[in-house]
């Protein structure tokens, strides 16, 4: 079993949706959790960090944990061509390093 | 703003030749990684580094080594480069003491022929 999972896509979704980005993690011990965006040839770009259980709103971007169900997601508001990426989970484990899930490829449709 | 820097964008080096890739942050970071990301295998670690002159092996340290001689420099060697080697470079940093946020370098893209 993987440590990190997330649905390698492609989703699709149209312009002004919601964007929904799930991951799963097997650590119960987890702490810190992550989502990355990363544009082809380009680095990863942290965009939002969450801690606790419930959920942490940034913008158009909204975290969802639930550590109970070792679950956390990504919700993007009001979807944008510019948002079409690939969104990387990373959860924080015990000795300090993330782990790094595959990465799901959002592309947005104008 | 955090910031980290990699010495080249884009690098082509020949097969058995020594490569050095330089990483550089700018925010007293303890904490710093090297990854390479190849499609279809994601992020792997190849070493990282806890402090000045401390390092540990990740998932995949064969064929490569680390030097940490100064808390904001980094640098990954290849010590006989070869074309499997070929891939992208990602170096990152952490401040261990607050959020764990990892900030990435803009990556350097490593052909090797």
């Amino acid at each position: 079993q993987k440590e990190v999972e997330q649905n390698s896509g492609p989703l699709s979704v149209p312009e002004g949706a919601i964007a929904s980005l799930n991951c799963t993690y097997s650590d119960r011990g987890s702490q810190s959790f992550f989502w990355y965006r990363q544009y082809s040839g380009k680095s990863p770009e942290l965009i939002m960090s969450i801690y606790s259980n419930g959920d942490k709103e940034d913008g158009r971007f909204t975290a969802q944990l639930n550590k109970a169900s070792q679950y956390v997601s990504l919700l993007i508001r009001d979807s944008q061509p510019s948002d079409s990426a690939t969104y990387l989970c990373a959860v924080r484990d015990r000795g300090g390093k993330l782990i790094f899930g595959q990465g799901t490829e959002l592309s947005v449709k104008p | 703003d955090v910031k980290v820097t990699q010495s080249s964008r884009y690098l082509v080096k020949r097969t058995g030749e020594k490569v050095f890739l330089e990483c550089v942050q700018d925010m007293d970071h303890e904490n710093m990684f090297w990854y390479r990301q190849d499609p279809g295998l994601g992020l792997r670690l190849i070493y990282f580094s806890y402090d000045v002159k401390m390092k540990e092996k990740g998932d995949i340290p064969e064929g490569y080594s680390v030097s940490r001689e100064k808390k904001e420099r980094f640098s990954l060697i290849l010590e006989s480069a070869s074309t499997n080697q070929t891939s992208m470079y990602l170096c990152a940093s952490i401040f261990s003491g607050g959020s764990y946020e990892q900030y990435f370098g803009p990556g350097t893209r490593l052909t090797v022929t």
